[in-house]
């Protein structure tokens, strides 16, 4: 699977829009793209997916480059309640067997009141 | 509410103790697995079941037992642990999809978190 890098750490002002990015550059084609967090003191939280196209959830939007090498995560208005560890994960579908999550070292982001 | 509960939420146990972890989930999936996160290190995976049998086993010592009774149970069974095995243990879930390159997202619990003295 695909390495992605990070920022280890961002602030966001809340009630803003926060923008994570994660770079993905030897991502190859029948990669995914994960979105996950990790809230103090509680497990991983899955927030979003996407292989090509952008997507849209209730919690967040995904932005792929045309490319694929790098995607951008966006909580339109962030709240105190979203610092937390975001992690990009690259993932490729394997078949009929469970896929396996890699976590990295993820990105710290801290909402300001 | 994950719809993946870990119990206990905490446990402290002796090096000699022998003393289980319990999952259950709620979402109808087919696969499971146990994650280790040690202070300041990335997620572990540890062990992957699908369907009830074992997919997967990241190297792990023998001191660790996982058991899958059903679908929707998942156990983790400690003997004689050393005191770096402390750290949080989350177990989670997915729909694996057989003969699909589809990835489902997996459902995590809030883990136990393990003290070995």
């Amino acid at each position: 699977d695909a390495k992605t890098t990070q920022p280890p750490s961002m602030d966001c002002a809340e009630g803003r829009a926060a923008n994570l990015p994660c770079n993905h550059s030897t991502i190859s084609g029948n990669e995914y793209v994960y979105w996950y967090r990790q809230i103090h003191s509680q497990g991983p939280q899955y927030i979003i997916h996407g292989l090509k196209n952008n997507e849209t959830n209730e919690m967040a939007s995904l932005i792929i480059t045309e490319d694929r090498k790098s995607s951008t995560l966006i909580l339109p208005h962030a709240t105190l309640r979203d610092t937390a560890v975001y992690y990009c994960i690259v993932i490729r579908g394997s078949g009929g067997a469970t896929n396996k999550l890699i976590f990295g070292t993820g990105t710290l982001l801290a909402v300001q009141p | 509410e994950t719809g993946v509960t870990q119990t206990p939420r905490h446990l402290v146990m002796g090096m000699t103790n022998k003393k289980s972890l319990k999952c259950e989930q709620h979402l109808g999936h087919n696969a499971m697995y146990w994650y280790k996160q040690s202070a300041k290190k990335p997620l572990e995976l540890m062990f992957v079941y699908s369907l009830e049998e074992r997919v997967e086993n990241n190297s792990v010592p023998s001191r660790f037992s996982p058991e899958c009774p059903n679908s929707s149970h998942l156990f983790l069974h400690l003997h004689t642990l050393q005191p770096e095995d402390s750290a949080l243990y989350l177990c989670a879930s997915s729909q694996d999809i057989p003969r699909s390159y589809s990835v489902e997202p997996q459902h995590f619990g809030d883990g136990t978190r393990l003290s070995i003295l």
